[in-house]
């Protein structure tokens, strides 16, 4: 089975410092796409980016950027600026390209943020 | 637009018992998902559809069955409830893209509790 390793189960961070969150994939596709979710408490999955693997640029969404490194098979998620209301379980998914059989996810990362 | 809705938010079930979940959307996505979540794991997917009256397995497909008699509709089914199948259960939808899917929107989740 192909997998999504999230090797973090718990990060801290002080509010307004930077914060880094891993994610390894395995996959044997040339074209697929990345996440990043974010399921806060309320268990509501809300997308926070995406990456397209054909594109060597790095998605940006104001706070939040991934450093997308292809040939390793890495896709981390900074945040910068962190806030309290980023507290949460952060998953990193995969899909794979022929699209339709859904997304595969790693087991989160619980990211806290200290006042 | 209310987006992806799901009936019921919370159930009980005795073991042995059955039961359906709906899932709704009013995005005329063609793609729709049934996920689980257990305790400190991503989420993994039971079954999905690829349109009105398709299904397919996903990576944990026994003891479910499903159903998308409507495009917007998605059920999900539990014949003979086991407490293994205690879980959160989301349901996600999109549209295919160039080489991949858009965003995955998710429903607020199901909480069933199998006793």
């Amino acid at each position: 089975a192909q997998t999504v390793t999230q090797s973090q189960p718990e990060m801290s961070v002080q509010e307004a410092e930077t914060v880094t969150l891993s994610c390894t994939y395995d996959t044997s596709e040339s074209d697929y796409y990345l996440f990043w979710y974010k399921q806060p408490p309320s268990r509501q999955m809300i997308l926070v980016i995406r990456q397209e693997a054909y594109k060597q640029q790095n998605a940006t969404e104001n706070r939040f950027s991934v450093n997308f490194q292809k040939a390793a098979k890495s896709f981390s998620l900074k945040i910068s600026d962190s806030q309290l209301g980023d507290a949460a379980m952060y998953f990193c998914a995969r899909e794979g390209g022929g699209g339709a059989d859904g997304l595969t996810f790693g087991k989160g990362t619980h990211l806290i943020i200290q006042p | 637009n209310a987006g992806v809705t799901q009936t019921p938010k919370f159930r009980v079930l005795k073991t042995g018992q059955s039961m359906t979940l709906l899932c709704a959307q009013d995005m005329n996505h063609e793609y729709m998902y049934w996920y689980r979540q257990d305790p400190g794991m991503g989420l993994r997917l039971i079954h999905y559809s690829v349109g009105e009256g398709t299904t397919a397995k996903g990576e944990v497909p026994d003891g479910y069955n499903v159903s998308r008699l409507k495009k917007q509709n998605f059920l999900l089914g539990l014949e003979s409830a086991a407490p293994s199948q205690t879980s959160v259960y989301f349901c996600a939808s999109t549209n295919p893209t160039r080489g991949g899917l858009d965003e995955q929107y998710f429903g607020p989740g199901t909480r069933l509790t199998v006793t």
